[in-house]
């Protein structure tokens, strides 16, 4: 069965960090461009950042260039998200989703999310 | 950097047709794909449109996409409405200049 699990969400201080993590299965993870999406609840989604298939190309939303990092690893199926200097406008559930071969391609595969909250 | 704008909600009853729209803000809708995500409360999102027009399988054929250059503005429309359609609705486009994604703000479907 094709599926996407994501991990490591919680509560963090305002100013920490905090790694998210997705374990993929069920399809050639190292064939697909991978994505992080997230979404304030009750609001729309908001591409977050996106890897290649071989990690050679990687973009990242402007509100997150420089505090956050995208890397997956293909011999383990994961794809992670390093979140530095975390603030409250980060707050929100963090969705793992399967590209295509390309930037371009539809997301068709998405996991059930992981809420990060951001609060003294 | 373009945006995408979509009706904040739309409502239609049961049986009927609705079509919701994507506008590109800036450079052709043409330029690259529209693809298209259903999200039901408290679930992640699906997709039910991919490069404009197409459908994934398992889709119902009740749901359709096309792109209207004329206006810039891509559609998704879904005939034969039931309850099971209420649902927010988003577009997403990749953008060649900074190889990011964007998404539209979603539309909230009432049936």
């Amino acid at each position: 069965e094709v599926n996407l699990v994501e991990s490591g969400g919680g509560l963090v201080l305002p100013g920490r960090s905090l790694r998210l993590s997705c374990a993929a299965s069920g399809f050639k993870f190292d064939d697909y461009a991978m994505h992080w999406v997230r979404q304030v609840p009750g609001k729309g989604l908001e591409w977050v950042a996106g890897v290649s298939w071989d990690s050679g190309r990687i973009a990242y939303a402007d509100s997150v260039k420089g505090r956050f990092t995208i890397s997956r690893d293909n011999a383990k199926t994961a794809l992670f998200l390093q979140m530095n200097r975390l603030t409250s406008e980060d707050m929100a559930f963090y969705y793992c989703a399967k590209g295509g071969p390309s930037g371009i391609d539809a997301f068709d595969l998405w996991g059930q999310g992981t809420m990060v909250t951001v609060s003294s | 950097n373009f945006m995408l704008t979509q009706p904040h909600s739309v409502s239609e009853s049961p049986g009927k047709t609705v079509t919701i729209s994507c506008t590109r803000s800036s450079g052709r809708i043409a330029s690259s794909y529209v693809h298209w995500y259903q999200q039901r409360p408290g679930s992640s999102p699906i997709n039910v449109i991919y490069e404009d027009n197409q459908r994934p399988s398992g889709v119902p054929d009740r749901f359709s996409g096309s792109v209207d250059t004329s206006s810039n503005s891509a559609s998704l429309s879904i005939s034969g409405l039931t309850t099971e359609d209420e649902a927010d609705y988003y577009c997403q486009s990749y953008d060649s200049n900074t190889r990011g994604v964007v998404f539209g703000g979603g539309t909230k479907l009432t049936v």
